[in-house]
């Protein structure tokens, strides 16, 4: 069954050094996401990307570095200039083209902790 | 700037009740419109869309949500509420394609027994 991937899906961190969050896709699409969630605060957008080798920044990409070599793998990594990089990372992919509204599908997520 | 609003941070319900979960939104045409379901700890599957058409959509689980574009709205809607429904719920808009969505803060749904 295609879907996303997500690993690990818990992952601790000292403070400091940077951690790299994977995400893998076999759904074919074009644009892939990383969204940030924590307690009551709901979702909020880090870095997306609607093609191989672009990406753009999204509402909080501070302290965080994205890559997208391939069409498959989106991966993030969470530098030492995150002050607060505690959450639950979630990865997401979409079509651009095609049929319209055809939404997200999402990975299980990584909790990342720092300690 | 499009946006989103949920406005019950959390709701109780007992199981077998009816349940609806409001939405609103801004956003400057016709909008696309997603309910997303998050069981805790996992990532978010999505309950049902509108894009066009009728404006009452049928989703998964015996979810239902209708739009209303004079009130901007999209209220999510299930006639008997089962304990495994408990999870949180988000509301999100889009621009076509899916694109750059914004959801809503969530609404946490409890299930008493």
């Amino acid at each position: 069954d295609g879907g996303i991937t997500q690993s690990p899906k818990y992952l601790f961190r000292k403070e400091g050094q940077n951690v790299t969050l994977s995400c893998e896709q076999n759904l074919n699409h074009d644009a892939m996401y990383w969204y940030r969630q924590d307690p009551g605060q709901g979702l909020r957008l880090i870095y997306y990307s609607q093609i191989v080798n672009d990406f753009q920044k999204g509402d909080i990409a501070e302290g965080y570095s994205v890559s997208r070599e391939k069409k498959e793998s989106f991966p993030l990594t969470v530098t030492s200039a995150q002050k607060n990089p505690t959450a639950f990372y979630l990865c997401a992919s979409s079509i651009v083209t095609g049929t319209p509204g055809f939404g997200y599908t999402f990975g299980s997520g990584t909790r990342l902790t720092v300690v | 700037a499009q946006s989103v609003t949920q406005p019950d941070i959390h709701i109780t319900v007992s199981e077998g009740a009816s349940l609806e979960l409001r939405c609103n939104y801004s956003y400057g045409a016709t909008p696309y419109l997603f309910w997303y379901v998050q069981s805790p700890g996992q990532g978010l599957q999505l309950l049902l869309k509108y894009f066009s058409g009728d404006t009452l959509v049928q989703g998964i689980k015996g979810f239902e949500a209708e739009f209303k574009r004079s009130q901007s709205s999209f209220n999510l809607r299930k006639p008997s509420v089962h304990w495994s429904d408990a999870a949180e719920y988000f509301c999100a808009v889009g621009e076509n394609y899916g694109q750059n969505f914004v959801f809503g803060p969530g609404t946490r749904l409890s299930v008493l027994p």
